[in-house]
């Protein structure tokens, strides 16, 4: 019974593609992430959710785009993938007064 | 941005030791920290939280200390065992109605049986 779960697990594209990022959540959280991860395990913010208005874009390209269909979801979509994009993104979820977040288990994206 | 070629911090312990991983964080107006432990292929898991009014919070196994004068926290694993082997991050919210966790930098655990 995954509380936070995110597909694909692993993602390898050619550069110039589109590609999308699925995470939903099924613990009735206000608020939804998303992070990149690289490979020196830096974890850097993207976006954050709260009951489907973004509250934060951390100098993150255009090319990236939130969705958020409802409470429950936050896709994450990429346009014109480019190499530095490989990475690992992590959804994750919190409480509006937080306890600290619930991450998924991450997407591996391989841009080649 | 990050600096280029600088390696994950890294603490070797053998097994049956107590761990200290030292974080410091920036910003003063920040009133609660979580550490998180993420394992190899694993996304991050909360371990324990502490808030701004307190300088100390124990939990099983784990105690995370807090010195906001210096801004600074720490977390203390006792009899350290090889399953905690894992890269740790401390993270800071900043009060303001959304919780929006900033992490640091991150530390390689490598216990050793």
């Amino acid at each position: 019974d995954t509380a936070v779960s995110q597909t694909p697990k692993y993602l390898v594209t050619q550069m110039g593609n589109d590609k999308s990022i699925k995470c939903e959540q099924n613990l009735g959280h206000d608020t939804m992430y998303w992070y990149k991860q690289d490979s020196k395990k830096f974890l850097k913010i993207m976006f954050s959710y709260n009951n489907k208005e973004l509250i934060i874009n951390e100098t993150v390209p255009n090319r990236f785009s939130p969705k958020s269909p409802d409470k429950a979801h936050l896709n994450l979509h990429i346009n014109s993938l480019e190499l530095g994009d490989s990475a690992v993104y992590f959804c994750a979820s919190s409480p509006r007064d937080s306890s600290g977040c619930t991450f998924g288990s991450g997407t591996r994206l391989t841009v080649v | 941005g990050e600096s280029v070629g600088l390696h994950l911090p890294t603490l070797s312990v053998q097994e049956g030791d107590n761990s200290i991983i030292n974080c410091a964080y920036s910003n003063s107006a920040s009133d609660y920290f979580i550490w998180y432990k993420q394992e190899s292929g694993k996304g991050p898991q909360f371990i324990i939280d502490i808030r701004s009014n307190m300088d100390k919070r124990q939990g099983q196994r784990v105690t995370v200390l807090l010195n906001k004068t210096v801004k600074h926290l720490s977390l203390q694993i006792a009899a350290t065992q090889p399953g905690d082997s894992a890269v740790y991050f401390c993270a800071e919210n900043i009060a303001g109605g959304s919780y929006i966790p900033t992490f640091g930098r991150g530390t390689s655990l490598i216990v050793h049986p």
